[in-house]
């Protein structure tokens, strides 16, 4: 069963904390992605990996850091997290290049107080 | 960088009617574009793509693409809706090789 898995599905935080978002996935995919969602701004790509320990910022990566150390798992990390951070968090995952769907995992509603 | 605009924030229709949704883009180079659904609460969900060959593609439940580089549009349409395509839909061009740039999404609600 092709599936993208996030955790948590919510998280409330206040300003100066950490945050870790984690997001798995069991189809072997190369390519993840951390989106983030705002009202009318559609998503908004914040890191891509194209593998384990290879990562690029996406257009609004400041802010955020993130880890992958095994194929499946891509970590978000916010250190020091701020109230504008407050979204709906996305991660997803295709095989290879831009031609291939992506594949959404629920989300993570953060709320930074 | 490519990208793409929905001009309808939201679109109300009633179950059996037709829809077509509206995506334009900017051309850039190579096409490759996509539409993806979103459910209240979900993630996205693809539902087709467009990158060669026939303008037109067929996708999920009944969903089809027309690609159009004289307008560049790729509008999504649906002959006969169902009150469970009440969903955001949303509109991607491909830049830059993985990434993927969003529209700003379309609600469809579909009145029973």
């Amino acid at each position: 069963d092709m599936k993208v898995t996030q955790m948590p599905r919510y998280l409330i935080k206040r300003m100066g904390e950490n945050v870790l978002l984690e997001c798995g996935q069991d189809m072997s995919h190369e390519t993840m992605y951390w989106y983030r969602q705002d009202p009318g701004l559609g998503l908004q790509l914040i890191y891509i990996s194209y593998d384990v320990d290879s990562n690029s910022e996406g257009d609004i990566p400041k802010g955020y850091r993130v880890s992958r150390k095994k194929r499946e798992h891509f970590s978000l990390i916010l250190d020091s997290a701020k109230t504008n951070q407050t979204s709906v968090y996305f991660c997803a995952s295709s095989f290879g290049g831009g031609r291939y769907e992506q594949y959404f995992g629920p989300g993570t509603r953060l709320t930074v107080l | 960088t490519q990208t793409v605009s929905q001009s309808d924030a939201h679109v109300t229709v009633f179950e059996g009617d037709s829809v077509e949704l509206r995506c334009n883009y900017s051309y850039g180079g190579s096409i490759y574009l996509s539409w993806y659904i979103q459910h209240h609460g979900r993630g996205l969900q693809f539902l087709l793509k467009y990158y060669s060959g026939n303008p037109v593609v067929q996708g999920v439940n009944g969903f089809e693409a027309e690609f159009s580089k004289s307008d560049s549009s790729f509008h999504l349409r649906k002959a006969s809706v169902h009150w469970s395509d009440s969903a955001v839909y949303f509109c991607a061009v491909r830049n830059m090789g993985y990434k993927l740039t969003f529209g700003t999404g379309t609600s469809l609600l579909v009145d029973p």
